[in-house]
């Protein structure tokens, strides 16, 4: 039972690369989500796909895009590396449920650090 | 709009401490509530979860009871262990078509032998 799978674990960049954080998962999930976590600070929304085909800004979108490449893969891009951007990146994906009460399912994890 | 506050941390206790993590929320309507739990170097982790007033959750010897009329969902343990150790999150849930969750910012516990 892989779950949720993402990829890579760590990364380095230097400020102004590009990189694309991946995320997968097995459990037939109509929606997925990429949050940040950073000290103090609890876990913030970046985007979220709500099902196959759709996209939206969460409550700290700028600076990153989402592909929502079919109902498995969800990935985040940094299209232009800041060093504010550094952060513990974490994918989740949730069942839909009527009125809610869908847990998350959560990936290990992405560190990345932007020098 | 909503949000979660929970309890400062850290929380250090000697083991077989009781716990007790607050958490009280701010919501539009009627919320899904969770508490999970990371572990050092790992993702979070669903631990309980109450979906209307009164529910108690528990796993593993933890429990919370959604409390509507305080709008909070304390975590409770009565005998903690060091395995216990990590970061506990509140979080509520929108009930929205996309099940977004709002986190609180999370409570360090370390139990000490």
């Amino acid at each position: 039972n892989a779950g949720v799978t993402q990829t890579p674990k760590f990364q380095v960049l230097k400020t102004g690369q590009s990189m694309t954080l991946q995320c997968a998962q097995d459990m037939n999930h109509n929606s997925m989500y990429w949050y940040r976590q950073d000290p103090g600070m609890g876990l913030r929304l970046i985007y979220y796909s709500a099902s196959e085909g759709t996209t939206d800004k969460g409550e700290v979108p700028n600076g990153y895009n989402v592909s929502r490449l079919n109902k498995r893969e969800f990935s985040l891009r940094l299209e232009s590396a800041a060093p504010s951007q550094t952060s513990v990146y974490f994918c989740a994906s949730s069942a839909q449920g009527q009125g809610g009460g869908q847990p998350q399912h959560f990936g290990d994890g992405t560190r990345l650090s932007i020098l | 709009g909503n949000s979660v506050t929970q309890m400062e941390g850290p929380v250090t206790l000697s083991e077989e401490a009781f716990l007790t993590i607050n958490c009280t929320y701010t919501a539009t309507g009627y919320p899904s509530l969770f508490w999970y739990v990371q572990y050092p170097g790992e993702g979070l982790q669903l631990l309980l979860k109450a979906t209307k007033a009164d529910d108690k959750g528990s796993n593993k010897g933890f429990e919370a009871t959604y409390r509507k009329e305080t709008t909070s969902f304390h975590l409770e343990k009565g005998s903690v262990q060091v395995s216990d150790s990590a970061v506990y999150f509140c979080a509520l849930s929108d009930r929205g078509g996309a099940n977004n969750l709002f986190f609180g910012t999370g409570t360090r516990l370390t139990v000490i032998p």
